[in-house]
């Protein structure tokens, strides 16, 4: 049973356009992560959104974080070549657990000139 | 600073055998954190420590696994004996001491049991 749930798994579409990926829990999150991963890399950070209904850009990426803290989103504004990767989404469940990241299964995208 | 740093990038082996991964975190991080990714089952914390000290490896999918933090520069995963279910791509990461600190990943160790 996957705690974070990611949508859409795979996510093909050209230069230039929009797109969102979404990240669902049943669970609360006193913190949620975005990360980026390439081939043979391991994944790096993007964003960590830790209140109710923040909402954080980065250039061409907006995350927003949900208002009960159960979900997230990473929005994508004209997409680019570079921005091909895989995206994980990393929640902490509690501040007590050490701070141990749980990781969704990931959104892989290509994003073609 | 040369970030999380991992030894072998590639390792394949045959079933039975020994295998040693190691780490080097970040200096000043007291989190360390192994990681295995596969395709089927994504990125899964085996086990991590705090200063030196094995908090949670409620991860480590069984008695063949093992990981020691012998000091705050050096951590190893180690597989005795491997099988081919076993095969996946190992990931140490550290982090700082707060909390809304990310995590700093290596590179991996891609893990091949033939």
């Amino acid at each position: 049973t996957q705690l974070l749930e990611q949508s859409p798994q795979f996510l093909s579409i050209q230069e230039g356009e929009n797109l969102t990926v979404y990240c669902n829990s049943s669970s609360v999150f006193s913190s949620l992560q975005w990360y980026r991963q390439e081939p043979g890399e391991g994944p790096v950070l993007l964003v960590t959104v830790v209140t109710g209904g923040e909402v954080k850009k980065l250039k061409r990426l907006t995350f927003q974080f949900g208002d009960a803290r159960k979900d997230s989103s990473l929005h994508i504004t004209a997409a680019q070549p570079g921005d091909t990767g895989l995206y994980l989404c990393a929640g902490m469940r509690s501040y007590n657990q050490g701070g141990k990241l749980i990781f969704g299964q990931g959104t892989e995208l290509s994003v073609k000139p | 600073d040369a970030g999380v740093i991992q030894s072998p990038r590639h390792e394949v082996t045959e079933m039975g055998q020994e295998v040693t991964l190691r780490c080097k975190p970040i200096s000043g991080h007291d989190y360390l954190f192994w990681y295995r990714q596969t395709m089927m089952r994504g990125l899964e914390l085996l086990i991590y420590f705090n200063n030196n000290v094995p908090i949670d490896d409620s991860g480590m999918p069984e008695d063949r696994f093992s990981a020691k933090m012998p000091n705050a520069s050096f951590s190893t995963l180690k597989i005795q004996p491997s099988e081919p279910r076993d095969s996946a791509v190992y990931f140490c990461a550290s982090r700082g001491p707060y909390r809304s600190d990310g995590y700093t990943f290596g590179s991996g160790t891609r893990l091949t049991v033939v």
